[in-house]
């Protein structure tokens, strides 16, 4: 079945320092990538997605391209800061899923001034 | 445009009490999923609704968890007995439609159940 695996957490890093979470999946066909955030006592949120190939989502300075060839949706920013603090979830939604998603176990980001 | 509504934030029962969570989706969604998110892991889809009707309920422990969508629009989520193993978030999402979903969608806070 579809799966998703993310690097594991925590990442500690300092602010303005460079962030790559990796995310690869395992699906059938061509599915729908996505990166949620979970910010400290809040709800998810979509990050960004990207739903073919080649793909490049972006959204408040993070970025991730849809790699085919790897099965690879990385995470990077440039530069944190120390509202990026948070817990980062890699999904897929399957071609056949008719919208359910398929999470990773989540990466813990702490971001230190 | 107002987002998936869920109550109760926080619930604490005692093992084998029975409880139930309740969503609003977003206005004209077809689409509602309710997942699980335990502590440490990633959400797992527990039920998906269109309209009223059951489209994935693959994962629900049916022997105590059930799950309604009445008249196609909120949703009531319910556990009996609880156990231990079931304190976690639950969440709510909704989308247009099961395409639509494809796409990406939008969560409720969560209510928080803890067991003891």
């Amino acid at each position: 079945g579809d799966s998703v695996t993310q690097m594991e957490g925590p990442v500690t890093l300092s602010e303005e320092a460079c962030l790559t979470i990796n995310c690869t999946y395992t699906a059938t066909g061509y599915p729908s990538l996505f990166w949620y955030v979970q910010y400290p006592g809040e709800g998810l949120q979509l990050l960004l997605k990207a739903t073919k190939a080649d793909d490049k989502g972006s959204n408040k300075g993070f970025e991730a391209t849809y790699r085919k060839e790897t099965t690879s949706f990385h995470l990077e920013k440039g530069s944190v800061q120390v509202s990026d603090s948070a817990v980062y979830f890699c999904a897929l939604s399957g071609t056949d899923s008719w919208g359910k998603l398929q999470f990773g176990a989540g990466t813990q980001v702490v971001v230190t001034p | 445009e107002a987002g998936v509504a869920q109550s109760p934030r926080y619930k604490i029962i005692e093992k084998r009490q029975s409880v139930a969570f309740w969503c609003n989706p977003i206005s004209g969604h077809a689409t509602l999923y309710w997942y699980q998110q335990i502590l440490g892991q990633g959400p797992k889809l527990l039920i998906q609704f269109q309209n009223n009707g059951v489209v994935d309920d693959s994962q629900l422990p049916k022997d105590r968890f059930s799950a309604e969508r009445l008249k196609g629009v909120d949703s009531t989520l319910k556990i009996q007995p609880a156990k231990l193993e079931d304190s976690a978030v639950y969440l709510c999402a909704s989308s247009l439609d099961r395409n639509r979903g494809r796409e990406g969608y939008t969560f409720g806070s969560g209510t928080r159940l803890t067991v003891v």
